[in-house]
């Protein structure tokens, strides 16, 4: 079993549209998460992190259930400039402690 | 301000041979991670290296090799390449200690094994 499991993809929603992201992880050690954006043959870019409080940036939410270890993201209103591939990243750690990666779940917002 | 920077962008190369990829991480970061990420996979780590000593590593065979130098620069090295190493190889950096922990990472280096 991988460690961090994403939702498998593709997801073509219209613009407007609203969409989540589901990720599990298996390590009850990890202590720092985190959401990436990548674009095409780019390199990941950090969207957010996540905290278990839960957590908004404009129309993304990100939510933590530890007790679960299931992480989500969801984002309102959909742009076309938000596709992309969406990496959800667990550590065990903070700072230089390496990052797990899923698969990624690729979405395209369509007009 | 430059940030992570990697060389070469796309390169060739031939089973059995070797390859040398280079990585300048963030000004003022002294922790550089390097991970591989095969076409349709999330990238792995494969090793991490501060103050020019590997500090941790991933599940990557010994072909698999590094350095660091003391301007904090890195080297990744594959000896004995294989079609599966096939890759994005992404180099990562930043601050041990420091109070942000924000990875930065380049843009990656496209190794192709023919």
């Amino acid at each position: 079993r991988k460690e961090v499991e994403q939702d498998p993809g593709p997801f073509n929603v219209p613009e407007g549209a609203t969409v989540a992201f589901n990720c599990t992880y298996s390590n009850s050690a990890s202590q720092s998460f985190f959401w990436y954006r990548q674009d095409c043959r780019k390199e990941p870019k950090l969207l957010m992190s996540v905290y278990s409080s839960g957590n908004e940036d404009g129309r993304f939410t990100a939510q933590l259930n530890r007790a679960s270890q299931y992480i989500s993201l969801l984002i309102r209103d959909s742009k076309l400039s938000d596709s992309a591939t969406y990496l959800c990243v667990v550590s065990r750690g903070s700072g230089n402690t390496p990052l797990v990666f899923g698969k990624g779940t690729r979405l395209s917002v369509i007009a | 301000d430059a940030g992570v920077t990697q060389s070469p962008t796309h390169l060739i190369k031939t089973r059995g041979q070797q390859v040398t990829l280079r990585c300048s991480p963030k000004s003022g970061h002294d922790t550089v991670s390097w991970y591989q990420q095969a076409l349709g996979q999330g990238p792995q780590f494969i090793f991490q290296y501060y103050e020019e000593e590997e500090r941790q590593r991933g599940n990557f065979p010994d072909r698999f090799s590094g350095h660091q130098f003391p301007n904090y620069s890195s080297e990744l090295n594959v000896n004995a390449l294989l079609l599966g190493d096939s890759a994005l190889y992404l180099c990562a950096s930043i601050l041990t200690g420091g109070s942000g922990n924000t990875i930065y990472f380049g843009e990656g280096s496209w190794l192709t094994v023919v």
